[in-house]
């Protein structure tokens, strides 16, 4: 199955509530990527993780790494309705240049 | 320039007919990639490109996808007799290098296939 897998699919929090989404993958890796996507257009870099570092942070967002389980999680605190959009990860292999999407999870923040 | 660009915004074509786009990286970015979502899915890697070289062209999905670079700078993904599965979002990403890790992406191109 596709790498980077994230859950949930779908996710509707009220403003001021913490968003947690997941990301699990398969292979190796090198450093696992945040993206966030509005309106089915351009992406935009939020935070990478490299394989070696265990949690990250950056302004509201915190995203941990747990190599051993392949797994990640981006989590927002203190949700705003301008947060609604919808966010993928992203992992890069240990070997190639590629980065490999999720299918995203959409986050609706309700004011 | 500021960002990467992508033309056109919006494509609609008839089946059977070539399409190109096009993707200006941001000025000094040597790699390039390009990637293609459909509605409500996660992004598909297409090509990358290093400079005018492409290492890695494995997603390309048939042979009537083709995508060259020239310059290091400008790309051109070329479908030749587009079909009804080629309706997506083609999305262009550049990186200051392979080992500069953040992709920016441009706003896309909406492809219609009628």
């Amino acid at each position: 199955s596709q790498q980077g897998e994230e859950d949930p699919q779908a996710l509707s929090i009220q403003e001021g509530e913490n968003a947690t989404m997941n990301c699990s993958y398969k292979t190796s890796i090198n450093n696992l990527q945040w993206y966030r996507q509005n309106s089915g257009r351009g992406l935009v870099h939020l935070i990478l993780i490299r394989s070696n570092e265990r949690e990250k942070h950056s302004g509201r967002l915190r995203v941990t790494l747990d190599t051993s389980k392949k797994s990640s999680s981006l989590l927002i605190t203190a949700s705003r309705a301008a947060d609604t959009a919808s966010y993928f990860c992203a992992i890069r292999e240990t070997s190639g240049s590629r980065l490999t999407f999720g299918e995203g999870t959409q986050l609706t923040v309700n004011p | 320039g500021a960002g990467v660009s992508q033309s056109p915004s919006n494509k609609v074509t008839e089946k059977g007919k070539d399409v190109e786009l096009r993707c200006d990286p941001i000025s000094g970015h040597t790699a390039l990639y390009w990637y293609r979502q459909s509605l409500g899915q996660g992004l598909e890697f297409l090509i990358y490109f290093q400079g005018n070289s492409a290492p890695d062209k494995s997603g390309l999905p048939s042979d009537r996808f083709s995508a060259e670079r020239t310059g290091g700078s400008v790309s051109t993904l070329t479908i030749q007799r587009t079909q009804q599965e080629d309706s997506a979002v083609y999305l262009c990403a550049s990186s200051l290098g392979p080992a500069r890790e953040t992709q920016y992406f441009g706003p896309g191109t909406r492809l219609l296939v009628l």
